[in-house]
């Protein structure tokens, strides 16, 4: 079954600086990857998605992420934070030939911007 | 991008009562619907999936008569929990995905406590 790694539980960086949250996947299958924000309270929001093509992703808010099929990762990051990014970060994926492509969530990073 | 309200975003009830939660893919055909419960501070668990017109499919440990879904068209699915106890309290998420899409939206989520 496939399963999703988010090592990092939390994260604290200072407003300015780059950030990278770390994501893995089991399954050597081709899949479908993505990464969400949730802010308190909230549902979930797509911050950017590889289906297929170029293995570099743009996403919104200044993200971005590299899919990397040899090291199963899809790692997220960001040149510069604001202290507005400070929220839950999920990656999930998907397997792209399965019968229902459900999608399998990490347990999330908490990403703390400090000023 | 597609956009799926769910209803209530907060419900307060009776410990023993039985409340609905509704999910509505508002401009495309949810021909899957997903449900998950996501506890404080943790990731979202997959609690079954859906297709219109069929029983849903429940993860293993998700209780089907506790938790009985409903995706009787493909803008409307919905959750009940019966005989809501406590430890039922948590935040339920719903997502939708249209045909054989890659990407599923999600609900704003309902904040569910029982008292």
């Amino acid at each position: 079954a496939q399963s999703v790694t988010q090592l990092d539980s939390q994260v604290p960086v200072f407003e300015e600086a780059p950030v990278e949250l770390r994501c893995n996947y089991s399954s050597s299958v081709s899949v479908y990857l993505f990464w969400y924000v949730q802010y308190p309270n909230q549902g979930l929001q797509l911050l950017l998605k590889y289906l297929s093509g170029s293995t570099l992703v743009k996403g919104i808010n200044g993200f971005e992420a590299e899919f990397n099929k040899s090291q199963t990762s899809f790692h997220l990051r960001k040149p510069s934070v604001h202290i507005s990014d400070t929220a839950e970060y999920f990656c999930a994926v998907s397997d792209r030939d399965g019968a229902t492509n459900k999608l399998i969530f990490g347990t999330g990073t908490l990403l703390a911007v400090q000023p | 991008g597609a956009v799926v309200s769910q209803h209530p975003s907060r419900v307060i009830c009776k410990s023993g009562t039985s409340v609905k939660i509704e999910c509505r893919s508002l401009d495309f055909q949810a021909t899957t619907m997903f449900w998950y419960r996501q506890f404080p501070k943790q990731s979202l668990m997959l609690m079954a999936t859906s297709n219109e017109g069929s029983k849903a499919t429940y993860e293993q440990g998700v209780e089907k008569d506790k938790f009985l879904i409903n995706h009787a068209s493909l803008t409307l699915s919905t959750l009940t929990v019966t005989s809501a106890h406590p430890e039922d309290s948590s935040f339920y998420i719903c997502s939708a995905r249209e045909g054989g899409e890659a990407e599923a939206f999600f609900g704003q989520g309902t904040r569910l406590t029982v008292v």
